[in-house]
């Protein structure tokens, strides 16, 4: 699986848009881009995921990038609640030996 | 139903014992997974099942020992641990072999403290 690169931390006021950006640009052509997050002490939720199109659900948008080596998880108006570590994962989901493999993820920090 | 139940939440265990976590999901998930997560640290697999049999072992310990009897059902039997295995043990489970048509559903975990 094509591995992801995320900054450590992002802050972002409540209210606004927060913007999470990826990048994978080793992805091939038959990895889907899933964005997981997780909420201090609970297991991973799963947010949204796309392969080469835009997706929008009542979570989150996804948008990823025409050569699709990148893509931004976009939280519209970010609450208190939003508050937590995201993860970006590129995988083949296909057979029986697909996984997620987690990186170091994204660290949002959502405040007053 | 659309969760994914493990228990117990919290397990405390000597290094002598021998302990089971249990998931169980009734979403009609043919996939079931499970991750270890130390703290501040990203999950990290340990072992996937596809339709009841094993399809991947992330070269985990042999104390470990996974068990999916049914298709909602997955068990991990430990035994004899060391305090390192001290973590959260997360299961999920996806519609098919990799969550093409949505994601992995996690539970809640369960806090595994080794003595």
């Amino acid at each position: 699986d094509a591995k992801t690169t995320q900054p450590p931390s992002m802050d972002c006021a409540e209210g606004r848009a927060a913007n999470l950006p990826c990048n994978h640009s080793t992805i091939s052509g038959n990895e889907y881009v899933y964005w997981y997050r997780q909420i201090h002490s609970q297991g991973p939720q799963y947010i949204i995921h796309g392969l080469k199109n835009n997706e929008t659900n009542e979570m989150a948008s996804l948008i990823i990038t025409e050569d699709r080596k990148s893509s931004t998880l976009i939280l519209p108006h970010a609450t208190l609640r939003d508050t937590a570590v995201y993860y970006c994962i590129v995988s083949n989901p296909t057979g029986t030996a697909s996984k997620l493999t987690f990186g170091t993820g994204t660290r949002l920090q959502v405040t007053l | 139903d659309t969760e994914v139940t493990q228990t117990p939440k919290h397990l405390v265990m000597g290094m002598t014992n021998k302990k089971s976590l249990k998931c169980e999901q009734h979403m009609g998930h043919r996939a079931m997974y499970w991750y270890k997560q130390k703290a501040k640290k990203p999950p990290e697999l340990m072992f996937v099942y596809s339709y009841e049999k094993l399809s991947i072992n992330e070269s985990v310990p042999s104390r470990f020992s996974p068990e999916c009897p049914n298709s909602s059902l997955l068990n991990l039997h430990l035994h004899a641990l060391q305090p390192e295995d001290s973590a959260l043990y997360l299961c999920a489970s996806s519609q098919d072999g990799g969550g093409r048509f949505g994601g992995y559903t996690f539970g809640s975990g369960t806090r595994l403290t080794v003595v």
